[in-house]
Parts: structure tokens; C-alpha cells; sequence
């Protein structure tokens, strides 16, 4: 089945710079890859995904790359703000509607 | 905020006892699925429900089940729980349509401690 390598599990940046998150998948049939964000103790709230028939995807601050060769896809956030203090999960899966293989989360602190 | 809706936020029971959590789907959605989410973990795929069916199941045994209801809204029961079975679950609604794929979006989860 579909494994995905989340990096680094903790990340502090100055607010203002830029963060990036990488993720590695398996399953090469694997066709679209969300990003979420969770602040502590509420649900996982999509912020971003993108579909493997386009190679990058921006919706303001956050942007996220996708190579399908070698099977990574990150996610950038710039102009960083404290609000974006939270843990940031990858996943991956056949179609948005099927089976979502989660990465293991990164901790984003956003230092003022 | 999504229109997922889940039931109750916080429960508590102890080993052997069985748990019934419950999940609203969003308007116009007809597929829910399950996850589990330990504490510092990514959530786990439980199973899915599409047309009152599973469609599809995650590594975990049999006394994890679950219904879905002809309005869409879906159940998740777990007889004789363990401790390890403490956990957020969370429950995400999509359409599966057979012209396109479609984003899950999630509830805000019930937290499960078992004692």
C-alpha cells in the first residue's frame, strides 16, 4: 500500500521567512496529494492540494510543487505569520475521495 | 468552517465497553470516511461508506464497523475497546461522482479516552 515520508516533524522559522515542508510518496498510481493544517485540538482543515496532471499550484502565501518522477511533493508557505503556527499534514491517494494515506505531521512554529 | 458535524466531542468508557460516534455529512456529499488519530500521529483510514455500502477498509479488525445511513450520515462502532483505541476520530465527507474526483473534508472529531 501507499507510504508517505513527511520532513522535518518540527519547523521554526522567523515570521516573515518562508517554510517548506517535503513530502515522499510510494504508490506511483497515486493522483492527488492535499495539504492540511490542524491547530490544537480542531480538525484538519485542507489548505491546499494539488493533482498529478499539474506540476505546481498557488493560492496566495502557500504554493505547493509536485514532481511525479520522483514522487515528492512539498509545500511552501511565504511571508510566514504567527497565525500559521499549527501542524501541517501531507497526504496522498488514488483520487481526492478514496483512501488518504497521511504523512506523520510537521510542527510549524512561527516565532514573532 | 465545513459542514461536517460530528457527535459527541468528548466521550469516555472503559475496556470492554462498546462506542457509538456519529457523523453528519456535508450537503450534497454521499461519502464518508473514518480515520483515527492518535496523539502527535497522522490520522489512520478506518473505512468508507458510499450508498450505505463499504467501500474500501483500513488495517484495522473487525470490531471496527460502522453504517451509513440513506441520508448519508454514517456511524462508527467499536465493541470491546481497548486502551489503545483512545484516540481523535474523525470522519470526512466527499462525492463520489463518476465524472471527477472530489475533495474530503472533515468534522471536527470526537475525542475517545479509554480508561
Amino acid at each position: 500500500g501507499e507510504n508517505v515520508e513527511q520532513h522535518p516533524s518540527t519547523l521554526s522559522v522567523q515570521e516573515g521567512d518562508s517554510a517548506v515542508i517535503k513530502c515522499t510518496y510510494s504508490d506511483s498510481a497515486s493522483n492527488y496529494f492535499p495539504w492540511y493544517k490542524q491547530e490544537l485540538g480542531k480538525r484538519p482543515q485542507l489548505i491546499i492540494d494539488i493533482r498529478s496532471n499539474v506540476g505546481e499550484k498557488k493560492d496566495q502565501r502557500i504554493a505547493v510543487t509536485l514532481n511525479k518522477t520522483a514522487k515528492h511533493f512539498s509545500l511552501h508557505i511565504t511571508e510566514t505569520q504567527p497565525e500559521d503556527s499549527a501542524v501541517y499534514f501531507c497526504a496522498a491517494s488514488l483520487f481526492g475521495n478514496e483512501k488518504l494515506t497521511f504523512g506523520t505531521g510537521t510542527r510549524l512554529t512561527i516565532i514573532p | 468552517e465545513t459542514g461536517v458535524t460530528q457527535s459527541p466531542t468528548h466521550l469516555i468508557k472503559t475496556r470492554g465497553q462498546q462506542v457509538t460516534l456519529r457523523c453528519s455529512s456535508q450537503s450534497g456529499h454521499n461519502t464518508v470516511s473514518w480515520y483515527q488519530q492518535a496523539l502527535g500521529q497522522g490520522p489512520q483510514f478506518i473505512f468508507q461508506y458510499y450508498r450505505e455500502e463499504e467501500n474500501g477498509r483500513g488495517n484495522f479488525p473487525p470490531r471496527f464497523s460502522g453504517l451509513q445511513f440513506p441520508n448519508y450520515s454514517s456511524e462508527l462502532n467499536v465493541n470491546a475497546l481497548e486502551l489503545d483505541d483512545s484516540a481523535l476520530y474523525l470522519c470526512a465527507s466527499s462525492l463520489l461522482a463518476a465524472q471527477g474526483t472530489d475533495t474530503q473534508y472533515f468534522g471536527p472529531g470526537t475525542r475517545l479516552t479509554v480508561l
